[in-house]
Order: structure tokens, then sequence, then C-alpha cells
């Protein structure tokens, strides 16, 4: 049973505009949650993060959103670039040790 | 550039081989991990070292053989796979001690099974 779950296998999105990737989870207990974005052939690459404690995380053009009540987890990139154009995936921790990852999503930015 | 680094990029082995696959990072990171992930799935995970220890085995069969002979390097010892064992193996690290700290993957070996 996943606990982690990305609804969307695809997104569509046009240079310059926002693109939002949304994430649901199943357990309460995770209380850490990363987005990473995976080009073809290359490992994951950690993108950003958010702690339980809060609800909105920004670095530059990425911002998470958290909303623990909903169990949802969304990534807003703006302005999309086509150099964003890639598998992202989100994850959840309770444990250190130990992420859960959603199946996917991937987005292509259109120039 | 990842910083860490994985060989080889590609394997091609028989059922009855055995070969191994290689981690590397340099990064001062404390925790390693082994993920498998198949197409269109999310990475699974494997097993975690945690200063240089097994702290977790996803009940991974005993084909699968891991070992962290120092804090920088992390091996995954294979030996008589099966077909449906052919996927990407990932390896990531992280730092340890306290606080939650993401995973850093490197970019993978592609092993397919004949």
């Amino acid at each position: 049973d996943q606990q982690v779950k990305q609804n969307s296998p695809s997104l569509s999105v046009q240079e310059g505009r926002i693109s939002i990737l949304n994430c649901d989870y199943t357990n309460s207990m995770f209380d850490y949650f990363l987005w990473y974005k995976k080009y073809p052939a290359e490992g994951p690459t950690f993108l950003i993060s958010i702690s339980s404690i809060k609800d909105k995380n920004e670095d530059g053009r990425f911002t998470v959103f958290l909303n623990k009540s909903a169990k949802h987890l969304s990534l807003h990139i703006v302005p999309s670039q086509p150099g964003d154009s890639a598998v992202y995936f989100c994850a959840a921790s309770y444990n250190f040790n130990k992420f859960y990852f959603g199946s996917g999503t991937k987005l292509n930015v259109k120039p | 550039d990842t910083e860490v680094t994985q060989t080889p990029k590609h394997l091609v082995m028989g059922m009855t081989n055995k070969k191994s696959l290689k981690c590397e990072q340099h990064m001062g990171h404390r925790a390693m991990y082994w993920y498998k992930q198949k197409a269109k799935k999310p990475p699974e995970l494997m097993f975690v070292y945690s200063y240089e220890k097994l702290s977790i085995n996803e009940s991974v069969p005993s084909r699968f053989s891991p070992e962290c002979p120092n804090s920088s390097l992390l091996n995954l010892h294979l030996h008589a796979l099966q077909p449906e064992d052919s996927a990407l193996y990932l390896c990531a690290s992280s730092q340890q001690g306290g606080g939650n700290q993401p995973q850093h993957f490197g970019d993978g070996t592609r092993l397919s099974i004949l």
C-alpha cells in the first residue's frame, strides 16, 4: 500500500506560467517532506524540503506548500522554464533514515 | 555533477554470475542507502547503513548482499539474480546525527539480468 501518492503521471505547462505538482500522503506520522527532480539517465536531485512545523517553504522559483489536515503537499514552480522539464518525485519521512516516495509526475514545460 | 558516484553505470549479467555494484561519497555523510527502481515506479528502499552498520533491511532476498567497508563506500554484492531483479539501482547518502536531512542520490546502475 503506497503511503505517498502522486495522482498525475504527467503535466504540461507553457514556459513562463506556473507549474503545480501535487502529492497526497496517508501516514499522519510523516514529519518531513521533500521534492526531488529527476532527468533521464540521472539520479534524483534534491530540490526543496519542508518540515511539518511549517506550511510553506520557498527557494527561488520553487515553493512547497504543506496542508497537514488534508495530508497534501504541493510544489509550485514560477515561472516555469523549459529546463524544468523532468520527473518530479515527492517523498515523506517520519524516521530519519526511511523515506517513502511517490510514483512521480513528468513535467513538460513548452517553450 | 552528482557527489555520489556509482559504478558501473550499466551491468548485464547472467543468473549464475556474481557481480558487485559500488557507491562512493566524500561528503562526510554517515548514512548510506540502496534503492531499487523499476520503470515508472518510485524508488524502493532496500538497505540503510548508519555509521557503517546495517540499520534497515527491507526484507531483501539474500541474493543481494550489502557491504559498507568504510564511511565513504557502499557495495551491493549480487549473486544468482532473477530476471525480475532487472532495474535501476540507486545509492544515496545523507548526514546523520539528528534533524531531518535530504538524501543525495547517485545516477544509478542500470542492471539487466539475462
